[in-house]
């Protein structure tokens, strides 16, 4: 399997504009993740879905995102209007129950969006 | 909620040992990981270890858990340059969802 894909690899914008991130998760895998990363806040979780369903989205941090995942294969983080603190890399992941409670999340290599 | 500590920086000479701390909060935590985080790479597995143990050992790899303390370690035995990374600890609570450490970036010195 390739892993699970994002694009793209890095994104440049400006304020204002919509970005849309996109997400392959590895197939079989039920649950997907996006989280952000930044110097100043570490690894957030935004939002995670089980079988194309949103679970929870306690960590999207405004009504400026939001993500669909409208088939098991393809997952999209839109951000709209973006600003500069949106600036972070973006990791998508995927995971499987396995029934054992052990779940291992397989990261994408990450969107680097900056927002001038 | 639950919370998972981590230093920030660790520099090690290159053939020494490097420890990795973490303390979390959760004392219902199924399942402990250690994640590495290459330079503009996304995280990957490295190892992990089930509540009821208090110590696994793979390789260059020893993951120690005081359960009691809430304290977790990584130790890396003759530490290469290519271990250079940011190494995150995560724990679960028996679900899919992980909650993540700050990260600790492991630096090699020649």
């Amino acid at each position: 399997d390739a892993g699970v894909i994002q694009s793209p690899r890095h994104e440049v914008t400006e304020m204002g504009q919509e970005v849309t991130l996109r997400c392959k998760p590895i197939s079989g895998h039920d649950y997907l993740f996006w989280y952000r990363q930044t110097m100043m806040r570490g690894l957030e979780l935004l939002i995670y879905f089980n079988n194309n369903v949103p679970i929870d989205d306690s960590g999207m941090p405004e009504d400026r995102f939001s993500a669909k995942m409208p088939n098991a294969s393809f997952s999209t983080l839109k951000i709209q209007p973006s600003e500069p603190r949106d600036s972070a890399v973006y990791f998508c992941a995927s995971s499987f129950d396995r029934g054992t409670l052990m779940y291992e999340q397989y990261f994408g290599p990450g969107t680097r969006l900056t927002v001038t | 909620g639950e919370d998972v500590e981590q230093s920030l920086f660790l520099s090690v000479r290159e053939g020494d040992s490097s420890v990795i701390n973490c303390t979390y909060t959760d004392s219902s935590s199924t399942y402990l990981y250690w994640y590495k985080q290459e330079p503009g790479a996304g995280l990957q597995l490295l190892t992990y270890i089930f509540s009821n143990m208090d110590m696994k050992q793979d390789q260059r790899l020893t993951v120690l858990l005081n359960k009691k303390d809430k304290h977790l370690s990584l130790r890396i035995a003759d530490t290469q340059t290519g271990d250079s990374a940011i190494y995150f600890c995560a724990e679960t609570t028996g679900n899919e969802k992980l909650t993540f450490g700050t990260g600790t970036r492991l630096t090699i010195i020649p």
